[in-house]
């Protein structure tokens, strides 16, 4: 039973224009919420992150913003770029800081920007 | 950069055969995870580490073990591999509050 889903594995955007990346997560225990951004043979890489404490945050052109009651969180990528066409990854991590930061990954949404 | 590598990056094995992959850091990182990332199903945590002989399983650790004898590095054993353990995998670190910076990958294949 995955915890974290992205349930759109893909996701085709013209370039300026915005780009939305879904994620639903099942566990309550979650506070710490993260975006990993993709290239093919690479490991992905920290792009943003999310409090539970709060409910948006910002860096540049990216934006996260988390709804709690509906254990909801989107990634808004604004103006997408060519750049930014690769897999993205929501992942979720609880207060158990005894066990480090074990996230829990969705499975992925591939973001493809059209010049 | 956290200065993480795995070893080997490549590598394609039989069926029965034990293999042992390896993640090496420079940074002196207490926390030390290996992933394995399969289509439909993003990275899957196997195992991981909170200090020099301090392993726990993780989501998926059936048919693999770890071992940590030093800070800087992190074994991931395949003790008789099979087809379903082709994948992609990760190690990571936590390098901040809840970031972990990962490796440039393992790609494995069972034959």
């Amino acid at each position: 039973d995955q915890q974290v889903k992205q349930n759109s594995p893909s996701l085709s955007v013209q370039e300026g224009r915005i780009s939305i990346l879904n994620c639903d997560y099942t566990n309550s225990m979650f506070d710490y919420f993260l975006w990993y951004k993709k290239y093919p043979a690479e490991g992905p890489t920290f792009l943003i992150s999310i409090s539970s404490i709060k409910d948006k945050n910002e860096d540049g052109r990216f934006t996260v913003f988390l709804n709690k009651s509906a254990k909801h969180l989107s990634l808004h990528i604004v103006p997408s770029q060519p750049g930014d066409s690769a897999v993205y990854f929501c992942a979720a991590s609880s207060g158990n800081k005894a066990a480090g930061n074990k996230l829990t990954f969705g499975g992925g949404t591939r973001v493809l920007v059209k010049p | 950069d956290a200065g993480i590598t795995q070893s080997p990056r490549h590598k394609v094995t039989e069926t029965g055969t034990p293999v042992t992959l390896r993640c090496h850091q420079t940074e002196n990182h207490r926390y030390m995870y290996w992933y394995r990332q399969d289509p439909g199903h993003g990275l899957r945590l196997i195992h991981y580490s909170y200090g020099v002989k301090d392993t726990d399983k993780g989501e998926v650790s059936d048919g693999y073990s770890v071992s940590r004898s030093k800070t800087e590095d992190f074994l991931l054993t395949l003790e008789s591999a099979t087809s379903s353990q082709t994948s992609v995998y990760f190690c990571a670190i936590s390098v901040r509050g809840g970031e972990a910076f990962f490796g440039q990958g393992t790609r494995l294949t069972v034959v």
